[in-house]
């Protein structure tokens, strides 16, 4: 399975900053997803990034407020913008892996954000 | 999109087997069923998944109904590190996976 590490594991930020969150993984992978959890609530994904090509975003997300970059097959970062409160969560990072290739994910630990 | 509806939540004694049901009536043939947990402040892990035939691993059993439309995941010996949150879901491979609430397991001593 893939090893996948993200920095910050958290961080406290002042409303109106940025902050981008890393992620890297220990083998090439074709697709990388980042989702969002808000407090108690389950994972929704924020968009698919696909190396050499623009994310795709899901409903509800958009790239100026997300923007994401898929510089090669081990590494993706997604950025925060001018965050506001309700932007404290938890930002997971993940990718398709398993030795069979048949679609199971693998989650860092997530970045753990949370706006002044 | 996927649509699951698993229970919101559930109790199991420590050492019982814990069934945990999902219901994925909307499933295409291709595609695979996948189960996660997460614990508490933990990212999501994986615990299997399965097309077709019934699956096992040294976490879990996979029971997954003749008509694919629901399957049932077995934790054979519960025990307290097995509370968590865990999400049922189904896709296939490279497609985006989405969460549903889950169902949060508690194993009681």
């Amino acid at each position: 399975s893939a090893v996948i590490s993200q920095k910050p594991s958290r961080d406290i930020c002042q409303r109106g900053t940025s902050l981008t969150i890393q992620c890297q993984v220990d083998s090439q992978v074709t697709m990388m997803f980042w989702y969002r959890q808000q407090p108690g609530q389950s994972l929704t994904l924020i968009a698919t990034a696909n190396q050499g090509s623009e994310a795709t975003y899901e409903s509800g997300f958009v790239i100026d407020k997300f923007p994401i970059s898929r510089p090669n097959l081990t590494f993706s970062t997604l950025t925060v913008s001018n965050m506001s409160p309700e932007d404290s969560s938890i930002y997971l990072c993940s990718v398709a892996g398993g030795p069979a290739n048949t679609g199971e994910l693998f989650f860092g630990e997530g970045s753990r954000l949370t706006v002044l | 999109d996927a649509k699951t509806t698993q229970p919101t939540s559930m109790d199991c004694a420590e050492g019982r087997a814990a069934n945990l049901p999902c219901n994925h009536s909307t499933i295409s043939g291709n595609e695979y069923v996948y189960w996660y947990r997460q614990i508490h402040s933990q990212g999501p892990q994986y615990i299997i998944h399965g097309l077709k035939n019934n699956e096992t691993n040294e976490m879990a059993s996979l029971i997954i109904t003749e008509d694919r439309k629901s399957s049932t995941l077995i934790l054979p010996h519960a025990t307290l590190r097995d509370t968590a949150v865990y999400y049922c879901t189904f896709g296939y491979r490279d497609d985006k996976i989405i969460f549903g609430k889950g169902t949060r397991l508690h194993i009681l001593p």
